[in-house]
């Protein structure tokens, strides 16, 4: 079973450009979160989608933030325009349910932003 | 709302002798709890999860955590280390908020392993 795929795996950008990131979840999976893990913190969600739907956006800074899931398979999370706080790992996961008390989720390896 | 707080930022053994990787808990009900390991450049791996049942849980590799409510924690032991469990370790509360549940992470602690 192929697992969740992100790209690009690391992005350079000065402050004020955009950036786009791209999640592939596992086959058959409803649920997907974007989560954000600056550097010595645990990661924290920033957007969970339900199939083509927002389930809780609470945390995105919608300022400059956007995500979407069109069909209710892959997403794309974008930032514009990026400031040096926005550098951290942007993390897809996927769960087939949603978060319940089972608790797991399938992550991507990540997609790493430096911005300049 | 619930939350971790991981005791240990960096902890560092040799191999062949016992992990503690520490953990405790903020809760105003009876939390979901759960490990996740992160490998160097390897996603998020679920190492395991408890849910009200059994206190002591196992996970893979040889981990296992004990829920302790009295201490409010839940920590993540492994009698043995090995070179490859040298990795980032999250304790994770699983929180009721307004949108349903979601987890909420601990700072994370990183292993290291001498050999």
């Amino acid at each position: 079973e192929a697992g969740v795929a992100q790209s690009p795996r690391y992005k350079i950008i000065e402050k004020r450009q955009s950036v786009a990131f791209w999640c592939n979840p596992i086959s058959g999976h409803a649920t997907l979160y974007w989560y954000q893990q600056i550097l010595g913190q645990g990661p924290k969600l920033l957007i969970q989608f339900q199939n083509n739907g927002v389930v809780d956006d609470s945390q995105l800074p919608k300022d400059r933030f956007s995500a979407e899931r069109l069909k209710g398979v892959d997403s794309t999370l974008k930032i514009q325009p990026a400031k040096l706080e926005d550098s951290a790992v942007y993390l897809c996961a996927s769960s087939r349910l949603a978060v319940t008390n089972t608790g797991e989720l399938f992550f991507g390896e990540g997609s790493r932003l430096t911005v300049l | 709302a619930q939350s971790v707080t991981q005791l240990d930022s960096h902890v560092s053994v040799s191999e062949g002798t016992p992990v503690l990787l520490r953990c405790n808990y903020s809760s105003s009900y009876s939390p979901s709890l759960f490990w996740y390991v992160q490998h160097p450049n390897k996603g998020l791996q679920l190492l395991l999860k408890y849910t009200s049942a059994a206190t002591l849980v196992k996970g893979i590799n040889g981990f296992e955590a004990e829920f302790k409510k009295s201490e409010t924690s839940f920590h993540l032991t492994k009698p043995s280390a090995h070179m490859s469990d040298a990795a980032e370790y999250f304790c994770v509360v699983s929180d009721i908020g307004e949108y349903g549940n979601k987890l909420v992470f601990g700072a994370g602690t990183i292993l290291r392993v001498k050999s």
